[in-house]
């Protein structure tokens, strides 16, 4: 049962141009969304949230849009960088659910130069 | 280095015996979470715990696994009688508060079943 779902395994983009990755959720009592980027070998960073009540949370280059009737969220980065080559998981809570993260299973981001 | 702290980092066990792996929450976070990362999958919840309290431990197996935060010292995720189906890499997370704060997490440690 994968609440959270990252159907894109993989995404090229080319250096300055944006990147889209997508993540859609099955679970309506999930308020609260999160993006981490993870560097093989090393742990999971986080780099931007969003609560329910928002559909739109942007912090420098990352932008995450949240589409609740779609069950449906973005992460939006623009320009894109050789540096955010990256593997993508989006995770979810919702309040009630003891702070646990329900991940998806991930997006290997490959910026080209 | 005022992260979250795992070791070790590489833990190669045989069957049957038992592993031990530590974390360290980042300085001021009293709630520490585990994950399990299979190869290809997404990090898998465990167990969410507080001081001296386990919080909640719906993702952990019935049997062979345990953890405990105890008052001094650092987390410990234990699995005794390890089989091929433990090898995974095991991450740990914390976070100052039950809610409202993101968690951060330590490099994991990469447990390799012979």
């Amino acid at each position: 049962d994968q609440q959270v779902k990252q159907n894109s395994p993989s995404l090229s983009v080319q250096e300055g141009r944006i990147s889209i990755l997508n993540c859609d959720y099955t679970n309506s009592m999930f308020d609260y969304f999160l993006w981490y980027k993870k560097y093989p070998a090393e742990g999971p960073t986080f780099l931007i949230s969003i609560s329910s009540i928002k559909d739109k949370n942007e912090d420098g280059r990352f932008t995450v849009f949240l589409n609740k009737s779609a069950k449906h969220l973005s992460l939006h980065i623009v320009p894109s960088q050789p540096g955010d080559s990256a593997v993508y998981f989006c995770a979810a809570r919702f309040t009630g659910g003891g702070n646990k993260l329900t991940f998806g299973t991930g997006t290997q981001l490959k910026v080209e130069l | 280095n005022a992260g979250v702290m795992q070791n070790p980092r590489h833990l190669v066990r045989r069957r049957g015996q038992e592993a031990r792996l530590r974390c360290s929450p980042m300085k001021g976070h009293s709630h520490v979470y585990w994950y399990r990362q299979l190869p290809e999958e997404g990090l898998k919840f465990m167990v969410y715990l507080q001081k001296e309290n386990i919080i909640d431990e719906s993702g952990m197996p019935k049997e062979r696994f345990s953890a405990e935060f105890p008052k001094e010292g650092p987390s410990i995720l234990r699995i005794q009688q390890v089989v091929r189906g433990d090898s995974a890499a095991y991450f740990c997370a914390s976070s100052p508060a039950g809610g409202g704060q993101p968690q951060h997490f330590g490099d994991g440690t990469r447990l390799s079943i012979l």
